[in-house]
């Protein structure tokens, strides 16, 4: 069974600040997702990655995939209130399925 | 734009009343599929549809059945609502012409499920 573990599962910083998330797994993913996930909405696709070392940039995110494709972090930079929410990772699997991590709760306060 | 809908957006039921939640998609995708979602927890599958084959998870309870008649719209029935069965629901699709491994999923906006 393939797993992901977040860390960290909450995250409360002032607005202006940087924060990372990370997303960990002792198996090889061919392809992980990034989700946001506002309350009382569903989570809405931010990245996809699928080249080990691959680096993609959405305005002040960060989205990094690690060489052997087993684990993968979300930095942003400059973090505003709008960036509060809830960020999921989530790895592809057999059978058109995906594992979730447990997810990050992100807090920005103005 | 192309979406996924889910209505209604919130759900009160009483506790053993059966209820029925509806997805739609205008995104003509063979892939749809329902979570479960409890408070600031990853969402957890229920079961999926690849077109018309039905894939369920094997620790899904026999209270949750789906129907899917038509590419477009997809239904979770919960036969006997519990009070642990209040929770969102999210619909999601994806197109599964990729290999299965590396499937982007679309997620509605969820439908809140109350059980009194």
């Amino acid at each position: 069974t393939q797993l992901l573990e977040q860390s960290p599962q909450f995250l409360s910083i002032q607005e202006g600040e940087n924060l990372t998330v990370y997303c960990n797994s002792s198996s090889v993913f061919s392809s992980l997702q990034w989700y946001r996930q506002e309350p009382g909405e569903g989570p809405v696709l931010l990245v996809t990655v699928v080249t080990g070392g691959e680096v993609k940039k959405l305005k002040r995110l960060t989205f990094q995939f690690g060489d052997a494709r087993k684990d993968s972090s979300l930095h942003i930079t400059a973090a505003q209130p709008g960036d509060t929410g809830l960020y999921l990772c989530a790895g592809g699997a057999a059978g058109n399925k995906l594992t979730f991590g447990g997810g990050t709760r992100v807090l920005v306060k103005p | 734009d192309a979406m996924v809908i889910q209505n209604p957006r919130y759900q009160v039921t009483q506790f053993g009343k059966p209820v029925t939640l509806s997805c739609s998609q205008t995104l003509n995708h063979n892939v749809m599929y329902w979570y479960q979602q409890k408070s600031s927890q990853a969402p957890k599958l229920l079961f999926h549809y690849y077109d018309k084959d039905f894939n369920n998870e094997a620790d899904t309870p026999d209270n949750f059945q789906s129907r899917r008649p038509n590419t477009s719209f997809c239904f979770l029935d919960i036969r006997s609502p519990g009070l642990g069965d209040a929770a969102m629901y999210l619909c999601a699709t994806s197109s599964g012409m990729r290999p299965s491994s590396y499937n982007e999923q679309f997620f509605g906006p969820g439908t809140r499920l109350t059980v009194l």
